[in-house]
């Protein structure tokens, strides 16, 4: 079973500050999921990553998969930043069984 | 394209009770998985369906059960219903070419 482990749990940054949530799982993957959860439940894909980087505004991915790591930098954060960041890993093609981090609380203070 | 719905997005049941909850996907799409998010577990794969198949199925017992309609919509079903089954239940789903995963508001059941 794959262990999957965010850092850190919670994190409070003031406004236009870099923000960096990091994930590390245990065993091989075929892909990486960033997701973005609001207050009252509703999720967000941010990103699907199984290489490299994406970017999209001002949130980037990266993943190592060498050292089984992935980090979701946000840059110039702003207070509709503030949300909880899921980490999910996919363990092989053809399958949708995700497996969860327990998540970052990030706070956004103007 | 309207998102994925979830119906009821509320729901209060009894101890012993059965629920059965509805996942609508995007038009077009016909994989669907069900989630149940607590504040002790986080978030948990329940099952995915495919075509009407279930093609996954998460670590769950078998009062957890589900099925997918020839027209992609989905329910799941839950018996004998316990406190700790109150949750957030979230069904997204996914276009064929794709892997990337489309949520749904969820329902969140309270159990009493």
């Amino acid at each position: 079973k794959n262990e999957v482990e965010q850092s850190p749990q919670n994190l409070t940054a003031q406004e236009g500050e870099f923000i960096t949530i990091n994930c590390s799982y245990s065993v091989g993957i075929s892909a990486l999921h960033w997701l973005q959860q609001h207050p009252g439940g509703g999720i967000v894909s941010l990103f699907m990553l199984s290489s490299g980087k994406k970017k999209h505004g001002r949130l980037i991915a990266t993943i190592n998969i060498q050292e089984k790591h992935s980090s979701l930098h946000i840059t110039a954060s702003h207070p509709r930043d503030s949300a909880v960041y899921i980490c999910a890993v996919r363990p092989g093609a053809g399958s949708y069984q995700l497996t969860f981090g327990k998540g970052t609380k990030l706070s956004v203070i103007p | 394209k309207a998102g994925v719905t979830q119906t009821p997005r509320y729901l209060i049941k009894t101890r012993g009770q059965q629920v059965t909850l509805s996942c609508s996907p995007i038009s077009g799409h016909r994989s669907v998985s069900w989630y149940q998010q607590t504040p002790g577990q986080g978030l948990q794969f329940l099952f995915e369906y495919f075509s009407e198949t279930q093609r996954n199925k998460g670590n769950f017992p078998g009062r957890f059960s589900g099925r997918q309609f020839s027209n992609s919509r989905s329910e799941m079903n839950v018996s004998t219903l316990e406190l700790g089954d109150s949750a957030l239940y979230l069904c997204a789903s996914s276009p064929r070419d794709s892997w990337e995963q489309y949520f749904g508001p969820g329902t969140r059941l309270t159990v009493t």
